[in-house]
């Protein structure tokens, strides 16, 4: 079974401030994507990485790829309050494009 | 990036009746679609996935006789839960994809059972 350690499960931070979340795994990924969920919606994605050691920036947001294809960061530089949500990394191994999600972070920004 | 369109957004019903949940692709053609539940601060668990024409294949630990889901066009899924009971209140969440690519999700629907 395949499986995606997603930490940390909570921040709380204060405006301005840089942070870190990270996916890992044992398992080979064709892809990770990066999602970020509000209360009573569904998640909205940000981003997919396909190739190992890919890097790709969303303003503030920059997600990378290992090398090895089993792990993957989200960092954000200069949080807002905006950013508050729940944030979802996602791999698929390919063939049927079934997903495995992180347990999820819960980012709160205080302004 | 593409529309899914879940309905409704939130419904209460009493004990013991059933509910349906229904997701529809806007602008493209769903070959697959997914169902996830979801508990509050937690991410989201897969129930089934279903593609067109196709029964829906189950994971372990969901029962297929509670949770009916029919794809009959490659626009529409639709989750039936069959005599609902207060545990079965939960957040669903519905995806669509085309032909193995991305994954686009609906808004939800919050099911409270009384």
């Amino acid at each position: 079974t395949q499986l995606l350690e997603q930490s940390p499960q909570f921040l709380s931070i204060q405006e301005g401030e840089n942070l870190t979340v990270y996916c890992n795994s044992s398992s080979v990924f064709s892809s990770l994507q990066w999602y970020r969920q509000e209360p009573g919606e569904g998640p909205v994605l940000l981003v997919t990485v396909v190739t190992g050691g890919e890097v790709k920036k969303l303003k503030r947001l920059t997600f990378q790829f290992g090398d090895a294809r089993k792990d993957s960061s989200l960092h954000i530089t200069a949080a807002q309050p905006g950013d508050t949500g729940l944030y979802l990394c996602a791999g698929s191994a390919g063939g049927g494009n079934k997903l495995v999600f992180g347990a999820g972070t819960i980012l709160r920004v205080k302004s | 990036g593409a529309v899914v369109s879940q309905h409704p957004s939130w419904v209460i019903c009493k004990s013991g009746t059933s509910v349906k949940i229904e997701c529809r692709s806007l602008d493209f053609q769903a070959t697959t679609m997914f169902w996830y539940r979801q508990f509050p601060k937690q991410s989201l668990m897969l129930m089934a996935t279903s593609n067109e024409g196709s029964k829906a294949t189950y994971e372990q630990g969901v029962e297929k006789d509670k949770f009916l889901i029919n794809h009959a066009s490659l626009t529409l899924s639709t989750l039936t839960v069959t005599s609902a009971h207060p545990e079965d209140s939960s957040f669903y969440i519905c995806s669509a994809s085309s032909f193995g690519n991305i994954q686009y999700f609906g808004a939800g629907t919050r099911l409270s059972v009384l």
